[in-house]
């Protein structure tokens, strides 16, 4: 069955330092995508990331940077430096191609990152 | 570019009424999705339509409803609602929901609902 797992629940570290965000998803599709979403206080998600199970190409963007794969399953985010406005609940997310739709996310439950001045 | 609008942003219900909320989607999103999200159960899909028709569906009851319009505006219904309905329902929006493309989802602030 898919699944995300976020193990970190919560993570609090102090401005500058860096942090890495885990996920581990399961699932039996071959064809998947894998998501990062952020969650401000104001309740929106933001999009931050899309990976296709095809390409395990990392990504470095700014401050943020993705690491992924497949062979452990895993879909780690870094932040770099991190700021106080980077304090928020950050998702990771799988959509399988054989559910019929690419709107169809399963969520992890989620790691509310505290960043502290 | 005006992004995915939800209304209302508050709702207070009590048990055994209904409730409508609405998403009006990106302007050319023809894709709009549901979910749900509480303390207990974190974010858990919904439904998804697009050009008017349910394409997929998620493990909920049939009080939870939905329909999308000609204009991709989408109204989502809950019936009878229960104490266990209070979440956070955010709706989100592509353009065709397609994974062969590299089409972001993307999210109202939602509806927070509160039944009593």
């Amino acid at each position: 069955a898919q699944k995300v797992t976020q193990a970190q629940t919560e993570i609090s570290v102090v401005e500058k330092e860096d942090v890495t965000l885990d996920c581990v998803y399961e699932t039996r599709d071959t064809t998947y995508y894998l998501f990062w979403y952020k969650q401000p206080p104001s309740g929106e998600l933001v999009f931050l990331i899309r990976r296709n199970s095809f390409d395990e190409q990392n990504e470095i963007s700014g401050r943020y940077s993705w690491n992924f794969q497949k062979s452990t399953s895993s879909f780690n985010f870094t932040i770099t430096a991190s700021q106080v406005v980077d304090s928020a609940v950050y998702f990771c997310a799988l959509s399988e191609a054989r559910s019929g739709g690419y709107n169809k996310l399963i969520f992890g439950a989620g790691t509310r990152l505290a960043v502290h001045p | 570019k005006a992004g995915v609008t939800q209304t209302p942003r508050y709702l207070i219900k009590t048990r055994g009424q209904q409730v409508t909320l609405s998403c009006s989607p990106i302007s050319g999103h023809r894709s709009v999705s549901w979910y749900q999200q509480t303390p207990g159960q974190g974010l858990q899909f919904l439904f998804e339509y697009f050009s008017e028709t349910q394409r997929n569906k998620g493990n909920f009851p049939g009080r939870f409803s939905g329909r999308q319009f000609s204009n991709s505006r989408s109204e989502m219904n809950v019936s009878t609602l229960e104490l266990g309905d209070s979440a956070l329902y955010l709706c989100a929006s592509s353009l065709r929901g397609s994974p062969a493309t590299n089409e972001k989802l993307f999210f109202g602030s939602g509806t927070q609902l509160s039944v009593l």
